[in-house]
């Protein structure tokens, strides 16, 4: 059973913070690992794939990096826009996501 | 611009079985991998299983037993059926597109559709 644990589970920061979700799975992955962004009453939408791959049309300020069991995802300048939860998911065996981490405004 | 939309019923009693379909439109329902994704209130996502060309089928070992998604390429839509549904199954239900088994992630979804388990 592959399980994806995200930290932290919520956090508050300002426009213009460099924010870091992190995701780590029970048992290695290699770098089966996507991101998601969703906003309330909306689809999550793709960010990031195979763990540092940026989705096309994502901006550049989101970044993935990781391999095995630690990831990390990058929001380098947070804009207004970006106050949402994000997701991990891992596509090593099944599909498995981590429990969100919502970013609010602080 | 590819668009898919959940559909079926919005109320289920409890012990029947859930049945939506996914209706795919600006491109093929061929060669895709085509999962669906539940979302209870409040809570975060949980994969429910994939379909690919009929062939290959995928389900979360937590639903294995109650599960059933299958495809209609003529129509270009994809189902899902849940069977003895409890109040632990309302959720909102999305579909989306994997290109790749997860590879490159679900690069399209619909825009969800809750449906409530109740008498």
């Amino acid at each position: 059973d592959f399980q994806m644990t995200q930290s932290p589970s919520s956090l508050s920061a300002s426009v213009g913070d460099r924010v870091t979700i992190t995701c780590r799975a029970n048992q290695s992955i290699s770098r089966y690992l996507n991101w998601y962004q969703q906003k309330p009453g909306k689809a999550p939408k793709l960010l990031i794939y195979t763990a540092s791959t940026l989705q096309s049309g994502v901006p550049s300020r989101f970044s993935g990096s990781g391999s095995g069991t630690d990831f990390t995802l990058t929001i380098s300048s947070l804009q207004p826009e970006d106050f949402a939860t994000y997701y991990c998911q891992q596509t090593y065996s099944t599909f498995t996501f981590g429990g969100g981490t919502m970013v609010e405004i602080k | 611009q590819v668009k898919l939309q959940e559909s079926g019923p919005g109320l289920v009693k409890p012990s029947e079985t859930l049945s939506l379909t996914c209706t795919v439109s600006g491109g093929s329902i061929s060669n895709y991998y085509w999962s669906w994704i539940r979302q209870p209130p409040g809570k975060g996502l949980e994969w429910i299983g994939y379909i690919y060309n009929s062939g290959s089928i995928n389900y979360n070992p937590s639903f294995k037993s109650r599960v059933t998604i299958s495809v209609d390429t003529s129509k270009n839509q994809f189902s899902l059926k849940l069977s003895s549904v409890t109040a632990a199954d309302t959720a909102v239900y999305y579909c989306a597109r994997d290109p790749s088994s997860g590879v490159r992630g679900f690069d399209y979804w619909g825009q969800g559709t809750l449906v409530t388990v109740s008498s």
